[in-house]
């Protein structure tokens, strides 16, 4: 199994929703991430988690809570969010045995609309 | 501060050109990778190079890396409308963070 499976594909939430995005893989990585995405524009890093661990929480308002239950599941929660918060959420792993080579594999996104 | 700069940022091409994209920066890097990405799909790593001046092909795509590992490039040959996209790369100080810094991308279109 060599693929990042995200779920939903698509979410249309109101202002006073709470929501969940939700990542899986079984590939044995150790590393975690979500990325959020706007239009033509390149994937901006929210979260890193390593070894289930936050490893990175790159300043991101607290109405986006990430959780990672064990090795191969990584969730969103979605609280309160913005127009503005509307975008492709990414969710991507990559293996740790190597620390000179990063390597990312990404699932297809859940594309968010925020009313 | 980008730490990657990627150029040119958008390009609309004929089928059958050629094409160089480019990935710069001031900060070496221990891996550089090379993505694709299509509308409405995730990105899709095309190529990892780890060594400076290491050149890797994937069929018509050429990739380089810079002897100092500051700076890559993606050369196309005659290029293919499948070919359309956002090329994205990105790169990986090392270290244990497992954080990678992508580049702004370059939105490519190839004309029939």
């Amino acid at each position: 199994d060599t693929e990042v499976t995200q779920t939903p594909k698509h979410l249309v939430m109101g202002m006073t929703n709470k929501k969940s995005l939700k990542c899986e893989q079984h590939m044995g990585h150790r590393a975690m991430y979500w990325y959020k995405q706007k239009a033509k524009k390149p994937p901006e890093l929210m979260f890193v988690y390593s070894y289930e661990k936050l490893s990175i929480n790159e300043s991101v308002p607290s109405r986006f809570s990430p959780e990672c239950p064990n090795s191969s599941l990584l969730n969103l929660h979605l609280h309160a969010l913005q127009p503005e918060d509307s975008a492709l959420y990414l969710c991507a792993s990559s293996p740790t045995m190597t620390s000179y080579k990063t390597e990312a594999f990404f699932g297809q996104g859940t594309r968010l609309t925020v009313v | 501060t980008q730490l990657l700069e990627q150029s040119p940022q958008f390009l609309s091409i004929q089928e059958g050109e050629n094409l160089t994209v480019y990935c710069n920066s001031s900060s070496v890097f221990s891996s550089l990778q090379w993505y694709r990405q299509e509308p409405g799909e995730g990105p899709v790593l095309l190529v990892t190079v780890v060594t400076g001046g290491e050149v890797k092909k994937l069929k018509r795509l050429t990739f380089q890396f810079g002897d100092a590992r500051k700076d890559s490039s993606l050369h196309i040959t005659a290029a293919q409308p499948g070919d359309t996209g956002l090329y994205l790369c990105a790169g990986d100080r090392g270290g244990s963070n497992y954080k990678l810094t992508f580049g702004k991308g370059t939105l490519l279109t190839v004309n029939p």
